[in-house]
C-alpha cells in the first residue's frame, strides 16, 4: 500500500497562474482532506470531502477550489495564485477515526 | 477562539531525561483527541487516538493521557530519535469530520 501520495512535491508559480494539486489514496477511505501548513499557523483546514462527489469548505478556503470525482482522489487548484498562497499543502484521508497524511507539496508563489 | 493550545512551543532535552508535552482544548463533546509526530520536511505521522478522560495509550517510550481539559504526552528517557514536532488534534462532535490542529512543540533530544 502506497497510502497517501501527493503530486508534485514542489512548485513555483508567478502571481496570477494556475495549478491542481493531486491527492491519491489507496485505503478506500471515505474522508479526505486538504490543510496547509505556515510557521507558527499550525494545519488549517482548506477544504475536506466526506464521500465521492462531496465537497465542503474548511476555515481558509478562500482562493481554492477543490474537486473529488473518484473516491481515491482529491484535487485541490488554484485558479489565480497570489504570494499569499506560498506554503506546504497536506492531503489527508480518514475513515473518521485517525488521519493519515501525504507528504506534501511545497508551493511558491513569486 | 482557539480551540487547541500546546505548549511549551520548543523542548530540549538531555538523553535520557524525562519531560510531557501538553495540548489543551476547549472544545465541548469531544469526539477525540490524536497525537501526530512530524519529521522535519514529512507529513505528520499517527501515533494515538483518546477518546475519553482517564484513557491512556502507550507507544515505546511516548504514552498519552486525557483529561476533560487537556491531554499529556509522556516521553520516558527519550533518545535523539525521538526529535521531532509533536501535533495535537481534536475533533468535536458539532464540527462534523473536521479536526483542529494545535500549533505543536518541537522537541529536540541532545546525546
Amino acid at each position: 500500500n502506497a497510502g497517501v501520495t501527493q503530486t508534485p512535491k514542489f512548485r513555483v508559480l508567478k502571481t496570477g497562474q494556475s495549478m491542481t494539486l493531486l491527492c491519491a489514496q489507496d485505503m478506500n477511505h471515505e474522508y479526505m482532506y486538504w490543510y496547509r501548513q505556515d510557521p507558527g499557523m499550525g494545519l488549517r483546514l482548506i477544504h475536506y470531502s466526506v464521500g465521492e462527489g462531496t465537497t465542503a469548505k474548511g476555515e481558509v478556503p478562500d482562493g481554492y477550489n477543490v474537486s473529488r470525482l473518484k473516491k481515491q482522489n482529491f484535487l485541490l487548484g488554484l485558479e489565480s495564485a497570489a504570494p499569499s498562497q506560498t506554503s506546504v499543502y497536506f492531503c489527508a484521508s480518514s475513515s473518521n477515526r485517525e488521519q493519515f497524511f501525504g507528504p506534501g507539496t511545497r508551493l511558491t508563489v513569486l | 477562539e482557539d480551540q487547541v493550545t500546546q505548549s511549551p512551543e520548543a523542548l530540549r532535552l538531555q538523553e535520557g531525561e524525562s519531560s510531557s508535552l501538553n495540548c489543551s482544548y476547549t472544545v465541548s463533546g469531544l469526539r477525540g483527541l490524536f497525537w501526530y509526530r512530524q519529521d522535519p520536511g514529512k507529513g505528520p505521522e499517527f501515533l494515538f487516538t483518546l477518546y475519553s478522560a482517564g484513557e491512556e495509550k502507550e507507544k515505546e517510550r511516548l504514552k498519552a493521557t486525557l483529561t476533560k481539559k487537556e491531554s499529556f504526552l509522556h516521553i520516558t528517557a527519550p533518545k535523539p530519535e525521538d526529535s521531532a514536532t509533536y501535533l495535537c488534534a481534536v475533533q468535536a462532535d458539532y464540527a462534523g469530520n473536521q479536526f483542529y490542529f494545535g500549533t505543536g512543540t518541537s522537541l529536540t533530544v541532545i546525546p
